[in-house]
């Protein structure tokens, strides 16, 4: 059975601080995808990465940075120097399957609030 | 990047009438369409994929008879809640895939439906 976790519900800090958001996943299948999104108010999905079983190098966009590490099944994401505008829910979804043929697993998401 | 929209984005009607909603991609043919539903504060829960030109696949537990799928072209897939419920009010997101095995969704804006 395929499963993400986000186990932050909600986090909270203050603007220009750091901070990392956990996901865990589940999955037997060796070949699969892994995404993180960002759902601001307005409600539409934004994607922010995709990163498949088979590259584990980190990745760096600007201020946000991902690491990806295959022995503890997790992708955790963080947001360096956070701005106001960074408030939304995350969520870290999954794709397993060689075709990628499947439905997203999305996780719980995780809320984050950037106080100014 | 592709470009799926729904419609409406929000739209209220009374109990007991049926409404329909919209997703198109606009510059892509869409091999396959998603429909998640949201409620407050949760996570996107898949209910149903449909493939262009036959019956739609619905997850456990959502009705099938209650939540009508087309997916008549390459570019539109349509969700009809029949006999709509309080119950049913919540965020409707639908996603479409240009290639059969391809692992990228698009999603779009997401259309809100309140039940009166």
């Amino acid at each position: 059975a395929q499963k993400v976790t986000q186990a932050q519900t909600e986090i909270s800090v203050v603007e220009k601080e750091d901070v990392t958001l956990d996901c865990v996943y589940e999955t037997r299948d060796t070949t699969y995808y892994l995404f993180w999104y960002k759902q601001p108010p307005s409600g539409e999905l934004v994607f922010l990465i995709r990163r498949n079983s088979f590259d584990e190098q980190n990745e760096i966009s600007g201020r946000y940075s991902w690491n990806f590490q295959k022995s503890t099944s997790s992708f955790n994401f963080t947001i360096t120097a956070s701005q106001v505008v960074d408030s939304a829910v995350y969520f870290c979804a999954l794709i397993i399957g060689q075709t990628g043929a499947n439905n997203l697993f999305f996780g719980t998401g995780t809320r984050l609030t950037v106080i100014p | 990047g592709a470009v799926v929209s729904q419609h409406p984005s929000r739209v209220i009607c009374k109990s007991g009438t049926s409404v329909k909603i919209e997703c198109r991609s606009l510059d892509f043919q869409a091999t396959t369409m998603f429909w998640y539903r949201q409620f407050p504060k949760q996570s996107l829960m898949l209910m149903a994929t449909s493939n262009e030109g036959s019956k739609a696949t619905y997850e456990q537990g959502v009705e099938k008879d209650k939540f009508l799928i087309n997916h008549a072209s390459l570019t539109l897939s349509t969700l009809t809640v029949t006999s709509a419920h309080p119950e049913d009010s919540s965020f409707y997101i639908c996603s479409a895939r240009g290639h059969p095995f391809s692992y990228e969704q698009y999603f779009g804006p997401g259309t809100r439906l309140t039940v009166t």
